[in-house]
């Protein structure tokens, strides 16, 4: 079974830091792998995807994310945090055929200090 | 604006009560979901379709019923509603079955259970 572990469930950084996020999956396959971001009072949205094309993805509103297979890891970064990034992320896995529905990690809530 | 409809936005319930949350959408996605989320845990998938007609169980499906007679609505029943159901219920829905893409979420619905 196919599960994602994000470590750390509240980052806090100031205004104009880098965010780094992390994501470590397990999967038997090669996984697709997902973040999202949640605003507060809102549904998710997707922030990028990686589906086994080129290792690092770049997404919506400045953030990028690197698959490393031997770390099993898939963490999220951008270079200088704004104020309007304060919101949950959750990473998701999935597997190579993408025949099973997603499965999230608990979330890392994100806060950004001026 | 297309995109999915959840109603209620938020609901108090008496346990022991019977509550359907309705979820349409109007993308014509095959696939549909339903999650939950609860503070610490994440989202956690209910139930799953992956085409009209046909439903699957996710990792919390105890307490929880659905149906998919057409491609546009997959509402959630909950048969007798437990203090423990109190959550909030979030419906996607994908292009396709294959998860190779993006997830649509809707608002969701707030429920508590008294």
């Amino acid at each position: 079974a196919q599960s994602v572990t994000q470590l750390g469930s509240h980052v806090s950084v100031s205004e104009g830091a880098l965010v780094l996020l992390r994501c470590n999956y397990s999967s038997s396959v090669p996984p697709y792998l997902f973040w999202y971001v949640q605003y507060p009072n809102q549904g998710l949205q997707l922030l990028l995807k990686y589906t086994s094309a080129a290792t690092l993805v770049k997404g919506i509103n400045g953030f990028e994310a690197e698959f490393k297979k031997s770390e099993t890891s898939f963490h999220l970064t951008k270079p200088s945090a704004h104020m309007s990034d304060a919101a949950e992320y959750f990473c998701a896995v999935s597997g190579p055929s993408g025949n099973t529905p997603l499965v999230f990690g608990k979330g890392t809530r994100l806060s950004v200090i001026a | 604006i297309a995109g999915i409809t959840q109603a209620p936005t938020s609901q108090i319930l008496a346990a022991g009560r019977r509550m359907t949350l309705r979820c349409t959408q109007d993308m014509r996605h095959n696939a549909m979901y339903w999650y939950r989320q609860d503070l610490g845990l994440g989202l956690r998938l209910i139930h799953y379709s992956n085409t009209a007609g046909t439903t699957g169980k996710g990792e919390v499906p105890d307490g929880y019923s659905v149906s998919r007679a057409n491609t546009d609505d997959f509402p959630l029943t909950l048969a007798s509603a437990v203090p423990s159901q109190t959550s909030v219920y979030f419906c996607a829905s994908g292009r396709d079955s294959w998860n190779t893409g993006e997830l649509f979420f809707g608002e969701g619905s707030r429920l508590t259970v008294l």
